[in-house]
């Protein structure tokens, strides 16, 4: 299955600023997944990243707030912007392998 | 009502006992099932995927699907404290991309030396 390398592992960060969450995969993927885990909760998808087109966001997610790159198939990014506290959560990535889906180790989010 | 049910827990368990985890759900066209584990501060790991109905064993792991009742189990034989963590079923409809992952809301499992 493939491996992810997810960054950083953590950040604390100011409301109104964004930080930008990088996803490095081992081998080339159609499709990379961003999820957002909220704290007790399970995953809720935020996107899915096609390389050369634009993501495609779930209900209640919308580009300006978490925008995402996909410059080549290996790699993503996301993004969260104009961050408030309740952007306080662990993001991950995720991508299909054939096998189940694996994700990255996490970036928990704390907003200040 | 979820598409998909999973009791939150925390299960406490001695070490040594058998450990039975379930989900439920309601979309009849979900054919792959999944089992996560997520220890505290990481992302999820996958420890079973299993395709249609029927058992699926891997060590001390079983995964059970049931079609029928739209249930699936995850069993821990001989659990380890070192099984602590919270534990996530997840289907999809299909096995590519192109078919979203819904989860469960997890169970927090504690194995007690």
């Amino acid at each position: 299955s493939a491996v992810i390398s997810q960054k950083p592992s953590r950040d604390i960060c100011q409301r109104g600023t964004s930080l930008t969450i990088q996803c490095q995969v081992d081998s080339q993927v159609t499709m990379m997944f961003w999820y957002r885990q909220q704290p007790g909760q399970s995953l809720t998808l935020i996107a899915t990243a096609n390389q050369g087109s634009e993501a495609t966001y779930e209900s209640g997610f919308v580009i300006d707030k978490f925008p995402i790159s996909r410059p080549n198939l290996t790699f993503s990014t996301l993004t969260v912007s104009n961050m408030s506290p309740e952007d306080s959560s662990i993001y991950l990535c995720s991508v299909e392998g054939g096998d189940g889906y694996t994700f990255g180790s996490g970036t928990r989010l704390t907003v200040v | 009502q979820k598409e998909v049910e999973q009791d939150p827990g925390p299960l406490s368990v001695p070490e040594g006992a058998i450990v039975s985890l379930n989900c439920t759900y309601s979309n009849s066209a979900f054919q792959y099932f999944m089992w996560y584990r997520q220890y505290s501060r990481k992302g999820p790991e996958l420890l079973m995927y299993t395709y249609s109905s029927g058992n699926k064993e891997d060590g001390r792991f079983t995964a059970q699907v049931d079609k029928s009742s739209k249930y699936i189990s995850l069993f821990i034989r001989d659990s380890q404290p070192s099984d602590s963590a919270t534990y996530l079923c997840a289907m999809s409809a299909g096995n590519n991309a192109g078919n979203m992952l819904t989860f469960g809301g997890g169970t927090r499992l504690m194995v007690k030396p």
